[in-house]
Protein backbone atom coordinates (compact mmCIF):
# COMPACT_ATOMS: atom_id res chain seq x y z
CA UNK A 1 0.00 0.00 0.00
CA UNK A 2 1.40 3.42 -0.85
CA UNK A 3 2.26 5.75 1.97
CA UNK A 4 3.72 9.01 2.53
CA UNK A 5 4.62 10.22 6.13
CA UNK A 6 5.44 13.82 7.32
CA UNK A 7 7.43 15.30 9.90
CA UNK A 8 7.00 16.75 12.33
CA UNK A 9 3.43 16.92 12.67
CA UNK A 10 3.11 20.40 14.00
CA UNK A 11 5.68 23.12 14.49
CA UNK A 12 6.01 26.14 15.99
CA UNK A 13 8.34 29.11 15.85
CA UNK A 14 9.22 32.99 15.73
CA UNK A 15 9.05 35.14 12.68
CA UNK A 16 12.62 34.59 11.41
CA UNK A 17 13.06 31.74 11.74
CA UNK A 18 13.62 28.88 9.09
CA UNK A 19 12.12 25.71 9.14
CA UNK A 20 12.25 22.29 7.42
CA UNK A 21 9.58 20.24 6.94
CA UNK A 22 10.34 16.29 6.11
CA UNK A 23 7.90 13.72 3.55
CA UNK A 24 9.27 10.40 3.14
CA UNK A 25 7.30 8.35 1.13
CA UNK A 26 6.71 4.60 -0.42
CA UNK A 27 5.21 4.11 -3.89
CA UNK A 28 4.79 2.25 -6.43
CA UNK A 29 5.29 3.47 -9.93
CA UNK A 30 6.93 6.55 -8.07
CA UNK A 31 6.26 9.79 -10.58
CA UNK A 32 6.39 12.53 -8.81
CA UNK A 33 6.46 14.34 -5.51
CA UNK A 34 4.22 18.08 -4.81
CA UNK A 35 3.99 19.99 -1.57
CA UNK A 36 0.88 22.37 -1.02
CA UNK A 37 0.25 24.81 1.44
CA UNK A 38 -3.33 24.79 2.89
CA UNK A 39 -4.80 27.17 4.56
CA UNK A 40 -8.33 28.13 4.95
CA UNK A 41 -9.33 27.56 1.89
CA UNK A 42 -8.27 25.48 -0.99
CA UNK A 43 -4.28 23.91 -1.08
CA UNK A 44 -2.28 25.92 -3.20
CA UNK A 45 0.26 24.48 -5.44
CA UNK A 46 4.14 25.03 -4.38
CA UNK A 47 6.31 22.62 -6.22
CA UNK A 48 6.38 19.40 -8.21
CA UNK A 49 9.74 17.60 -8.13
CA UNK A 50 10.48 14.15 -10.26
CA UNK A 51 14.08 14.47 -10.78
CA UNK A 52 16.86 13.90 -7.79
CA UNK A 53 19.10 16.59 -6.18
CA UNK A 54 17.29 19.83 -7.91
CA UNK A 55 16.47 22.23 -5.87
CA UNK A 56 13.17 24.41 -6.36
CA UNK A 57 13.21 27.55 -5.25
CA UNK A 58 10.19 30.27 -4.68
CA UNK A 59 11.29 33.03 -2.75
CA UNK A 60 11.53 32.19 0.50
CA UNK A 61 10.55 28.47 0.16
CA UNK A 62 12.66 25.78 -1.01
CA UNK A 63 12.22 21.66 -1.77
CA UNK A 64 14.61 19.36 -2.78
CA UNK A 65 13.61 15.29 -3.89
CA UNK A 66 16.30 12.63 -3.13
CA UNK A 67 15.11 9.27 -4.49
CA UNK A 68 17.25 7.31 -3.42
CA UNK A 69 16.42 8.06 0.23
CA UNK A 70 12.62 8.55 -1.01
CA UNK A 71 12.41 11.85 1.03
CA UNK A 72 12.14 15.25 0.08
CA UNK A 73 12.13 18.50 2.38
CA UNK A 74 10.51 21.84 2.11
CA UNK A 75 12.98 24.90 3.61
CA UNK A 76 11.22 27.88 4.74
CA UNK A 77 13.51 30.63 5.48
CA UNK A 78 13.10 33.79 7.06
CA UNK A 79 9.39 33.06 8.57
CA UNK A 80 6.53 35.49 8.44
CA UNK A 81 3.22 35.39 10.26
CA UNK A 82 1.39 34.29 6.36
CA UNK A 83 3.31 31.34 6.64
CA UNK A 84 1.52 29.63 9.35
CA UNK A 85 -0.44 27.00 7.44
CA UNK A 86 -0.69 23.39 7.24
CA UNK A 87 1.92 22.11 4.75
CA UNK A 88 1.14 18.91 2.46
CA UNK A 89 3.46 16.49 0.72
CA UNK A 90 1.89 14.06 -1.81
CA UNK A 91 3.36 11.18 -4.38
CA UNK A 92 2.33 10.60 -7.57
CA UNK A 93 2.06 7.05 -8.32
CA UNK A 94 1.54 7.27 -11.27
CA UNK A 95 1.30 3.74 -13.61
CA UNK A 96 -2.95 2.32 -13.80
CA UNK A 97 -3.85 5.36 -11.40
CA UNK A 98 -2.72 8.06 -13.71
CA UNK A 99 -2.68 11.16 -11.37
CA UNK A 100 -3.47 9.64 -7.75
CA UNK A 101 -1.92 11.85 -5.36
CA UNK A 102 -1.31 9.92 -1.87
CA UNK A 103 -0.72 12.47 0.71
CA UNK A 104 0.84 12.85 3.72
CA UNK A 105 -1.11 14.09 7.03
CA UNK A 106 0.51 17.22 6.58
CA UNK A 107 3.14 19.49 9.36
CA UNK A 108 0.94 22.49 10.94
CA UNK A 109 3.26 25.27 11.10
CA UNK A 110 2.11 28.49 13.06
CA UNK A 111 4.50 31.59 13.20
CA UNK A 112 3.88 33.84 15.95
CA UNK A 113 5.47 37.40 15.58
CA UNK B 1 -13.32 28.76 -15.29
CA UNK B 2 -10.19 30.55 -13.60
CA UNK B 3 -10.12 27.73 -11.14
CA UNK B 4 -11.74 24.80 -9.98
CA UNK B 5 -15.04 25.53 -8.15
CA UNK B 6 -17.32 23.37 -5.82
CA UNK B 7 -20.73 23.75 -4.78
CA UNK B 8 -22.23 23.59 -2.05
CA UNK B 9 -19.69 24.59 0.29
CA UNK B 10 -20.82 23.48 3.12
CA UNK B 11 -23.87 20.88 3.51
CA UNK B 12 -25.58 19.22 6.64
CA UNK B 13 -27.70 16.22 6.33
CA UNK B 14 -29.12 13.67 7.91
CA UNK B 15 -28.14 10.53 8.19
CA UNK B 16 -29.91 8.43 5.51
CA UNK B 17 -30.31 11.06 3.24
CA UNK B 18 -28.72 11.15 0.19
CA UNK B 19 -26.21 13.86 -1.16
CA UNK B 20 -24.62 15.21 -4.55
CA UNK B 21 -21.59 17.69 -4.68
CA UNK B 22 -20.81 19.94 -7.74
CA UNK B 23 -16.83 20.22 -9.10
CA UNK B 24 -16.56 22.74 -11.99
CA UNK B 25 -13.01 22.50 -12.76
CA UNK B 26 -10.78 24.68 -14.53
CA UNK B 27 -12.36 24.81 -18.08
CA UNK B 28 -9.06 23.11 -20.53
CA UNK B 29 -8.43 20.50 -17.76
CA UNK B 30 -9.02 16.74 -18.91
CA UNK B 31 -8.42 15.20 -15.81
CA UNK B 32 -10.47 15.32 -12.04
CA UNK B 33 -9.81 14.22 -9.32
CA UNK B 34 -11.60 13.48 -5.82
CA UNK B 35 -10.54 13.28 -2.53
CA UNK B 36 -11.91 13.08 0.58
CA UNK B 37 -10.07 14.89 3.64
CA UNK B 38 -10.92 14.40 7.29
CA UNK B 39 -10.16 16.46 10.22
CA UNK B 40 -6.26 16.48 10.93
CA UNK B 41 -5.54 14.33 8.03
CA UNK B 42 -4.45 14.54 4.39
CA UNK B 43 -6.60 14.25 1.61
CA UNK B 44 -7.45 10.86 0.61
CA UNK B 45 -8.15 9.32 -3.30
CA UNK B 46 -11.53 8.74 -4.29
CA UNK B 47 -12.08 8.65 -7.96
CA UNK B 48 -10.56 10.29 -10.50
CA UNK B 49 -11.67 10.92 -14.81
CA UNK B 50 -10.18 11.82 -17.93
CA UNK B 51 -12.29 13.55 -19.70
CA UNK B 52 -16.02 11.39 -19.06
CA UNK B 53 -13.87 8.30 -18.32
CA UNK B 54 -13.65 7.22 -14.98
CA UNK B 55 -10.27 4.85 -15.15
CA UNK B 56 -10.49 4.59 -11.52
CA UNK B 57 -13.15 4.37 -8.85
CA UNK B 58 -10.52 2.58 -6.41
CA UNK B 59 -10.89 4.55 -3.76
CA UNK B 60 -14.77 5.03 -3.48
CA UNK B 61 -15.32 3.40 0.14
CA UNK B 62 -18.68 2.28 -0.27
CA UNK B 63 -21.08 1.35 -3.11
CA UNK B 64 -22.95 3.84 -1.85
CA UNK B 65 -20.57 6.36 -3.26
CA UNK B 66 -20.53 6.91 -6.95
CA UNK B 67 -19.44 10.09 -9.12
CA UNK B 68 -19.87 11.03 -12.78
CA UNK B 69 -19.13 13.49 -15.69
CA UNK B 70 -21.25 12.92 -17.94
CA UNK B 71 -19.86 15.63 -20.45
CA UNK B 72 -16.07 15.17 -19.67
CA UNK B 73 -16.33 18.62 -17.61
CA UNK B 74 -18.61 19.14 -14.54
CA UNK B 75 -18.49 16.42 -11.75
CA UNK B 76 -20.65 15.47 -9.58
CA UNK B 77 -20.06 13.02 -6.88
CA UNK B 78 -23.29 11.70 -5.05
CA UNK B 79 -23.40 9.72 -1.31
CA UNK B 80 -26.51 7.32 -0.97
CA UNK B 81 -27.92 7.06 2.49
CA UNK B 82 -25.14 9.03 4.19
CA UNK B 83 -23.84 8.01 7.53
CA UNK B 84 -22.29 10.03 10.56
CA UNK B 85 -18.60 8.66 8.99
CA UNK B 86 -19.38 10.57 5.84
CA UNK B 87 -18.69 13.78 7.55
CA UNK B 88 -15.76 14.78 6.06
CA UNK B 89 -13.90 17.78 3.86
CA UNK B 90 -14.59 16.59 -0.24
CA UNK B 91 -12.33 17.89 -2.33
CA UNK B 92 -12.28 18.09 -5.83
CA UNK B 93 -8.98 18.65 -8.16
CA UNK B 94 -8.23 19.00 -11.65
CA UNK B 95 -5.84 18.86 -13.98
CA UNK B 96 -4.44 19.34 -17.73
CA UNK B 97 -3.49 15.44 -18.01
CA UNK B 98 -0.32 16.34 -19.90
CA UNK B 99 1.97 13.76 -18.29
CA UNK B 100 4.73 16.37 -18.14
CA UNK B 101 2.58 18.71 -16.44
CA UNK B 102 0.73 17.01 -13.34
CA UNK B 103 0.07 19.48 -11.41
CA UNK B 104 -3.35 19.06 -9.45
CA UNK B 105 -5.00 22.29 -8.64
CA UNK B 106 -7.81 22.01 -5.76
CA UNK B 107 -11.21 23.61 -5.15
CA UNK B 108 -12.15 25.07 -2.13
CA UNK B 109 -14.05 22.00 -1.33
CA UNK B 110 -17.41 20.95 0.09
CA UNK B 111 -17.64 20.39 4.22
CA UNK B 112 -20.05 17.68 4.68
CA UNK B 113 -21.50 17.17 8.46
CA UNK B 114 -23.91 13.98 8.79
CA UNK B 115 -26.29 14.67 11.75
Amino acid sequence: EDKVVQSPLSLVVHEGDTVTLNCSYEVTNFRSLLWYKQEKKAPTFLFMLTSSGIEKKSGRLSSILDKKELSSILNITATQTGDSAIYLCAANAGGTSYGKLTFGQGTILTVHP
Amino acid sequence: GAGVSQSPRYKVTKRGQDVTLRCDPISSHATLYWYQQALGQGPEFLTYFNYEAQPDKSGLPSDRFSAERPEGSISTLTIQRTEQRDSAMYRCASSSGNPYQETQYFGPGTRLLVL
